[in-house]
This record gives C-alpha cells, sequence and structure tokens, in this order.
C-alpha cells in the first residue's frame, strides 16, 4: 500500500508554543487530510485539502497541501493542553481507488 | 455526531476461535469500512462496502471476512483468531466525498 511518512514521530512542547508537522508521499495525492485522535477514541477530521497548494485553516490550526501534490504540514498555533494527542495525516491517491491512506502518527504532549 | 456506533468496545479471545465485531450506523450512509491501528502503521484498511452485499478487499484483508446484510450494519469476522490480529479495530462511515467519521474502536486482544 501506500506509504505515507509523517514527522516528527512525538513532540513534546510547553503551552503556548506553535507546533508544526508533516507528511510526505513518494506519489501523488487528490486530497490531503488532518485528522486527531484522542485516547481511547478515533480520529477526528480536523481539516480537508482538494487542491495543490491550498492554504485552509480551522481556529488555531493550518494545513498547506504542497504544490507537488506529495506532501502536507499542519501547522497549531499557541498550542493549549487540549491539543495534546495523536495527529495523522491522511490522503486519497490519483487512483480514485476509494482507500483513504494514512501515515503513522505525531503524538503531541503540551506541558501546562 | 454521525451515529456510529461500535461494539464490543473489549475483548479477549483465545487463537483459533471466531470473533465478529459489529459496526452500527444510524444515518444510511452508502460506504462504510473497517480500519485496524497498529503502532508504527497508522491505520489501514481492512475492507469496505459500497451498500448492501457489496463489499471490496483492503489493503490487510487476509484472515478477515465482512458482510453487510443491511445498510446499517457493516459486520468484520476473524475466522480463526491469530495473535497477530491482536490491535485496535475502527469502523467508519463516509458521510460526504473524502471525509470519513470513525467510531471509538474496538479493543481485541487475542491470547
Amino acid at each position: 500500500g501506500q506509504q505515507l511518512n509523517q514527522s516528527p514521530q512525538s513532540m513534546f512542547i510547553q503551552e503556548g508554543e506553535d507546533v508544526s508537522m508533516n507528511c510526505t508521499s513518494s506519489s501523488i495525492f487528490n486530497t490531503w487530510l488532518w485528522y486527531k485522535q484522542d485516547p481511547g477514541e478515533g480520529p477526528v477530521l480536523l481539516i480537508a485539502l482538494y487542491k495543490a497548494g491550498e492554504l485552509t485553516s480551522n481556529g488555531r490550526l493550518t494545513a498547506q497541501f504542497g504544490i507537488t501534490r506529495k506532501d502536507s504540514f499542519l501547522n497549531i498555533s499557541a498550542s493549549i493542553p487540549s491539543d495534546v494527542g495523536i495527529y495523522f495525516c491522511a490522503g486519497f491517491d490519483q487512483t480514485g481507488a476509494n482507500n483513504l491512506f494514512f501515515g503513522t502518527g505525531t503524538r503531541l504532549t503540551v506541558i501546562p | 455526531d454521525a451515529g456510529i456506533t461500535q461494539s464490543p468496545r473489549h475483548k479477549v479471545t483465545e487463537t483459533g476461535t471466531p470473533v465478529t465485531l459489529r459496526c452500527h450506523q444510524t444515518e444510511n450512509h452508502r460506504y462504510m469500512y473497517w480500519y485496524r491501528q497498529d503502532p508504527g502503521h497508522g491505520l489501514r484498511l481492512i475492507h469496505y462496502s459500497y451498500g448492501v452485499k457489496d463489499t471490496d478487499k483492503g489493503e490487510v484483508s487476509d484472515g478477515y471476512s465482512v458482510s453487510r446484510s443491511k445498510t446499517e450494519d457493516f459486520l468484520l469476522t476473524l475466522e480463526s483468531a491469530t495473535s497477530s490480529q491482536t490491535s485496535v479495530y475502527f469502523c467508519a462511515i463516509s458521510v460526504k466525498q473524502w471525509s470519513y467519521t470513525f467510531g471509538s474502536g474496538t479493543r481485541l486482544t487475542v491470547v
């Protein structure tokens, strides 16, 4: 299957700091999605990106769809304790097959 | 809330026994999915369904079967559970194009 490389694997930051994480693929994706997973729950969609170069915000979260269509990044500004969780990138590739591929996740810890 | 429920939430079973996990949705969505989540692998698609009795394999389908006899229910069966199938299983529905909503997961331990 498709391999989405997500980095960093984990982050420890102080409350109030900004966070940046990214995701790269060896092949072109038509859609990039960012999910957050809280402990004991399923992933919840944060942001969806549909066009190369697209920059989309959702509150303190900003995500971009890379120009090459092989990468995406997520920024979180002014982190707060409830930002703790695992963040996953995900995407649909060019084949259009109904299969959402996931990155391996970035575990975020926010220190109050 | 997209109305998606997984059962059971936790299960411990012995190697070689059959296990069925259930996903139930209340909103009549056509597409349903089963994923497994393992450390270092993110979520990987096992099987999906695009309608009643219409299913297809995903990336990691070996050892699993599915059935969808009603729009609202999508069942995942491990015919003979193995320790490698110890995982957290998530069901998802496609609420709108390219947007999936996930259930809360089933933690399965095969001993």
